[in-house]
């Protein structure tokens, strides 16, 4: 595997369940990012850890929990999704914070029912 | 903090045609200056990028851009089009010198190609 690999692609899930995303990055980065794009709106940041320490939370709500074991992979653990939930999850990995380019994975396509 | 403006939220354009997909920019410190492309059921890809050096930038599939520091503008273009070219086009800004440094991206312009 090369890049940045996301799995699942597509999930289907209740309002009750629990489910997790993970992303895997074969760069050798030291940041890994989680992003949501919902439909009309724009790229949200979700999480950002560096060297496996999160240096950043965008008010996101408790539902959503990142995990970060390593700096090679990134989880987000899914708890009692609303449907607004819905939406294309991203993971995206740098060198580093400042001024590098971001890869991005395909993404995760959540549906929330 | 920095912000980003694409003025365009869709730009059709005929097959073979030049296009110009328009990003102003807001900072209080100098930033990096990021082109991506998202092509459908993907994610982002970078285009290109621009550093220092020579305002004028090239990146992959024929794509250029240009920094214009007094209009803090860094616009994309294309000589002569695609279909394939039809995607979502993000322009990002990163601030230099700083602990954060993360990317602050635009809304996005979707670029249609017709035949």
């Amino acid at each position: 595997e090369t890049g940045v690999t996301q799995t699942p692609r597509h999930l289907v899930m209740g309002m009750t369940n629990k489910k997790s995303l993970k992303c895997e990055q074969h760069l050798g980065h030291n940041a890994m990012y989680w992003y949501k794009q919902s439909a009309k709106k724009p790229l949200e940041l979700m999480f950002v850890y560096n060297f496996k320490e999160q240096t950043e939370n965008n008010s996101v709500p408790s539902r959503f929990s990142p995990e970060c074991p390593n700096s090679s992979h990134l989880f987000l653990h899914l708890h009692t999704l609303q449907p607004e939930d819905s939406a294309l999850y991203l993971c995206a990995s740098s060198q580093g914070l400042e001024g590098h380019e971001q890869y991005f994975g395909p993404g995760t396509r959540l549906t929330v029912t | 903090a920095q912000s980003v403006t694409q003025l365009d939220s869709q730009v059709p354009v005929f097959e073979e045609a030049p296009v110009e997909l328009r990003c102003n920019y807001s900072s209080s410190v100098s930033v990096y200056l990021f082109w991506y492309v998202q092509y459908p059921n993907q994610g982002l890809q970078l285009l290109l990028k621009y550093l220092s050096g020579s305002t004028l930038v090239k990146g992959i599939n024929g794509f250029e851009a240009e920094f214009n520091k007094s209009q803090t503008s860094f616009h994309l273009r294309k000589p002569s089009v695609h279909i394939s070219d039809t995607a979502e086009y993000f322009c990002a800004v990163s601030a230099i010198n700083t602990n954060a440094g993360k990317s602050t991206f635009g809304d996005g312009t979707t670029l249609t190609v017709k035949p």
